[in-house]
């Protein structure tokens, strides 16, 4: 099982919207709705910030959200800040009962 | 208060074994499976394999079936992941983390054990 393919980095100013892409196949991202993101802060264990393709955990800020189209989920954090500096990474459900997660995706704040 | 309590920092040389325990607590045991996750220095995370809530099925992703054992003991909740025949590669933190039966994602995570492999 290959890992899911995300940019290796994103960035963008503060306020700005940023988006993360994680391109999977038919066998994995296209085959179920089983698509959670993951923010992961220097050092630390991640977190889970989306779960089921868009939805949010209590507590977590709407600011992020999910969507997915075909084989590929995507992450948007709207008017960022300096706090979503991190390291994120989508995971999906795979049609032989496993789990992979995508490359991860190094978001910077101007 | 749910908590996943790793067992410490372990250095090992290549060929031997290590195991990494993960004391569960707070929650109804049988509602939740517990997936090992593991991150390389400056990798990203690597998703291990699942220990099944009911009947104690474990599923290994396929690059560490026959090497990677995940056992749990019932009567102290806790849970366990040895790897075989270790070389540099698997120089790593290893993470234990909960699933909600059915939920798909991981909503609690072990604080990480580094597990480092020296000559």
């Amino acid at each position: 099982q290959s890992a899911l393919t995300q940019p290796a980095s994103v960035s963008g100013s503060p306020g700005q919207s940023i988006t993360i892409s994680c391109t999977g196949t038919s066998r994995d991202v296209g085959a179920y709705n089983h698509v959670s993101w993951y923010q992961q802060h220097t050092g630390k264990a991640p977190k889970v910030i989306i779960y089921d393709v868009s939805y949010r955990p209590s507590g977590v800020s709407d600011r992020f959200s999910g969507s997915k189209s075909g084989n590929t989920a995507s992450l948007t954090i709207s008017g960022l800040q300096a706090e979503d500096e991190a390291d994120y990474y989508c995971k999906s459900y795979t049609t032989t009962y496993t789990y992979v997660f995508g490359t991860g995706t190094k978001v910077t704040v101007l | 208060q749910v908590h996943l309590l790793q067992s410490g920092a372990e250095v090992k040389k290549p060929g031997a074994s290590v195991k990494v325990s993960c004391k569960a607590s707070g929650y109804p045991f049988s509602r939740y499976h517990i997936h090992w996750v593991r991150q390389a220095p400056g990798q990203g995370l690597e998703w291990m394999g699942i220990k099944l809530s009911s009947g104690g099925d474990t599923i290994y992703a396929q690059n560490f079936q026959g090497r990677v054992t995940m056992t749990r003991d019932t009567s102290t909740n806790t849970y366990y992941m040895e790897v075989n025949s270790l070389t540099s590669e698997d120089t790593a933190v290893y993470y234990c983390a909960r699933e909600g039966v059915e939920s798909y994602f991981l909503d609690y995570w072990g604080q990480g054990t580094l597990v480092t492999v020296s000559s």
